[in-house]
């Protein structure tokens, strides 16, 4: 079955850091998503992704963060410079078409800034 | 900004009894879709519902929309340990497109005692 995988399952960084969180989405789907999740807290969303450019994001989602699609398979998320608060785990997923279509998720990725 | 509200927060129940969880919101959405999280994993699908007033039947967890497609309910019957877990409700809007961007609730976390 295919799935989202991501990288790295944790990350510890300090805080200033720059971190890049990769993603690989299903391979037929065309819509790609960041999530995130503070520990307790719940799934937040971060900013979507379509042909090649953002189609929407959320407030979090500020000068700090980046996304791209360097080479047609891996979806990345940057962050500048790591804050304390930006410690979460972080969600790619991707979307099949249509209203009804089934997001798939990836395990995430556990960031932790020190 | 849409919000999803979900209750109970906590539930500890008995294996076999029945339980329903609701997810509300005074915002309108096309889809409204219920995951099931692991500890440590990423959200899991287990539904959409697109139509007010539909009815979806999972093995014993039958999952229903508003009329209004503003609200919906998760009920299982006779839960068993192993469907101890988080249960999110997640609102889909339609961006550009049909990029969609999902709104989640702060989710239900279920424990079944054996």
């Amino acid at each position: 079955e295919p799935e989202v995988t991501q990288t790295p399952s944790h990350q510890v960084t300090q805080m200033g850091q720059e971190v890049i969180l990769r993603c690989v989405p299903i391979s037929n789907h065309l819509y790609f998503y960041w999530y995130r999740q503070i520990l307790g807290q719940k799934v937040e969303f971060l900013v979507s992704f379509y042909n090649n450019e953002i189609s929407e994001k959320s407030e979090i989602f500020d000068d700090q963060f980046s996304v791209e699609r360097p080479d047609g398979s891996n979806f990345t998320l940057k962050i500048r410079s790591t804050k304390l608060e930006d410690s979460a785990m972080y969600f790619c997923a991707s979307l099949t078409e249509g209203l009804a279509g089934e997001l798939f998720f990836g395990e995430g990725s556990r960031l932790t800034v020190l | 900004t849409q919000l999803l509200e979900q209750s109970p927060q906590f539930l500890s129940i008995q294996e076999g009894e029945n339980l329903t969880v609701y997810c509300n919101s005074s915002s309108v959405f096309s889809s409204l879709q219920w995951y099931r999280q692991e500890p440590g994993e990423g959200p899991v699908l287990l539904v959409t519902v697109v139509t007010g007033g539909e009815v979806k039947k999972l093995k014993r967890l039958t999952f229903q929309f508003g009329d209004a497609r503003k609200d919906s309910s998760l009920h299982i019957t006779a839960a068993q340990p192993g469907d101890t877990g988080l249960y999110l409700c997640a609102g889909g809007v339609l961006l550009a497109g049909s990029a969609r961007q999902l709104t989640f609730g702060s989710g239900t976390q279920l424990t079944v005692l054996p």
